[in-house]
């Protein structure tokens, strides 16, 4: 099975600090994209940040910014000057790039932060 | 553009009943998207459209559970003769293109309880 681990299930911390959470993922293929998703309390899924595996770069968004290290599979993602809105789940993914849509999600992790 | 929307947000019906959740796509989204959360777990993909053709279902989608998409815009989901089990948040989420790797947009979900 093509799994997604997300090892921190809680995180917290102060406000306009910096946090990093975690990702860590299985494939057998050269090409994929992954995704980081943010669940607000009670409210819809919204994107956060897209890397696609060919792309050798760090993706970056605003205060968001991922750390992609493709030989160990690892996708985290770092959040800078952490806000009272960030508080949410933060769901870590992955699709394939040939055929397969569907995302495959990770457990997710609780992020507060702390006024 | 409006969002993914859906109807209802909850839902609560007694065991063995059926019922019917409905999905409204960002239009002009080609591909979409069901999949099922669970408290304290990530998304679990169930089936997926583009256009108006039923794609590919995942082998949570019992005989119980159908989708259709007509005409290619809105979807439904249907479950009969519910069970406790399927008590969950059921996701719809859309994509623009034809192929290709999108990113999914998310609508605010249907929550089942089956009591």
């Amino acid at each position: 099975a093509q799994t997604v681990t997300q090892s921190q299930p809680e995180m917290s911390v102060q406000e306009a600090e910096t946090v990093t959470l975690s990702c860590t993922y299985d494939t057998s293929e050269s090409n994929y994209y992954l995704f980081w998703y943010k669940q607000p309390p009670s409210r819809q899924m919204i994107l956060v940040i897209r890397q696609e595996a060919y792309k050798q770069q760090n993706a970056t968004e605003n205060r968001f910014s991922v750390n992609f290290q493709k030989a160990a599979k690892s996708f985290s993602l770092k959040i800078s000057d952490s806000q009272l809105g960030d508080t949410a789940m933060y769901f870590c993914a992955r699709i394939s790039n040939f055929g397969n849509e569907k995302l495959t999600f990770g457990t997710g992790t609780r992020l507060t932060i702390i006024p | 553009d409006t969002g993914v929307s859906q109807d209802p947000r909850h839902k609560i019906t007694k065991r063995g009943q059926n019922v019917t959740f409905r999905c409204d796509p960002i239009s002009e989204h080609n591909r979409l998207y069901w999949y099922r959360q669970t408290l304290g777990q990530g998304p679990e993909f169930l089936t997926y459209f583009q256009n108006e053709a039923q794609l590919e279902k995942s082998r949570l989608l019992s005989d119980r559970f159908s989708a259709e998409r007509p005409k290619g815009s809105f979807s439904t989901l249907e479950i009969q003769r519910t069970e406790q089990g399927d008590s969950a948040m059921y996701l719809c989420a859309s994509s623009p293109r034809d192929g290709g790797t999108d990113t999914q947009y998310f609508g605010p979900g249907t929550r089942l309880t089956v009591l």
